[in-house]
């Protein structure tokens, strides 16, 4: 079946550092979607990203699609404690028989930023 | 407008006990679906459904039972609680709508323990 690996599982930087988290899919996707998750509460919508080579930015947040549609990264320009959560990718199997609500889920990247 | 709502928000329960968690949506959502975080793991599906009357497993089925007798109405039972069950439990839902895919709306959460 489909597999989203994200990488790297843990991050910890100091405060203002740039933040880079990669997602990578065993299939081709449909599309992908980021969620942030802050520490005891739920994961919440970011960003959905559709088309090949897509690139999308929110303040201080930029989204990619790779050209293959088979990885994501997100990408967080000088990091504030406002940060402070886990970002999961997922993803939609573009060839999968179930359609494209089914999403995957990545393990997540823990983000801490040291003031 | 409420979204998702989770009940209970915590729950501790002795092994082998049965107990229901409720989920109910009032964005007239098709898609519902129930996952489990635990640490590392990321979010696993245990139960989906794309309408009522509809179910489906997910990745991790085996000791939970769905049902979806309403559009609104999603609960999770716990047949026969396991501490291998001590988790967060997310209910979540969606429009379905094909090709660009779903964003997906978590309610707040069930943190359930099973001693």
């Amino acid at each position: 079946g489909q597999q989203v690996m994200q990488i790297p599982q843990y991050q910890h930087v100091q405060e203002g550092e740039d933040f880079t988290t990669y997602c990578n899919s065993s299939t081709t996707l449909s599309n992908i979607q980021w969620y942030k998750q802050r520490p005891g509460g739920h994961p919440v919508f970011l960003i959905q990203l559709v088309k090949s080579g897509e690139v999308k930015k929110q303040k201080r947040l930029t989204f990619q699609f790779g050209e293959a549609k088979k990885n994501s990264s997100l990408h967080i320009t000088a990091t504030q404690t406002t940060d402070v959560g886990t970002y999961f990718c997922a993803g939609s199997d573009l060839y999968s028989g179930a359609g494209s609500y089914q999403l995957t889920f990545g393990k997540g990247t823990k983000l801490s930023v040291i003031p | 407008n409420a979204g998702v709502t989770q009940t209970p928000k915590f729950q501790v329960l002795k092994t082998g006990q049965s107990m229901t968690l409720q989920c109910a949506q009032d964005m007239n959502h098709e898609y519902m679906s129930w996952y489990r975080q635990d640490p590392g793991m990321g979010l696993r599906l245990i139960h989906y459904s794309v309408g009522a009357g509809i179910t489906d497993q997910g990745e991790v089925p085996n000791g939970y039972n769905v049902s979806r007798s309403t559009t609104e109405d999603f609960p999770l039972r716990l047949l026969s609680a396991a501490p291998s069950q001590t988790s967060v439990y997310f209910c979540a839902s969606s429009l379905l709508i094909g090709g660009a895919g779903n964003t997906i709306y978590f309610g707040e959460g069930s943190w359930l323990t099973v001693v």
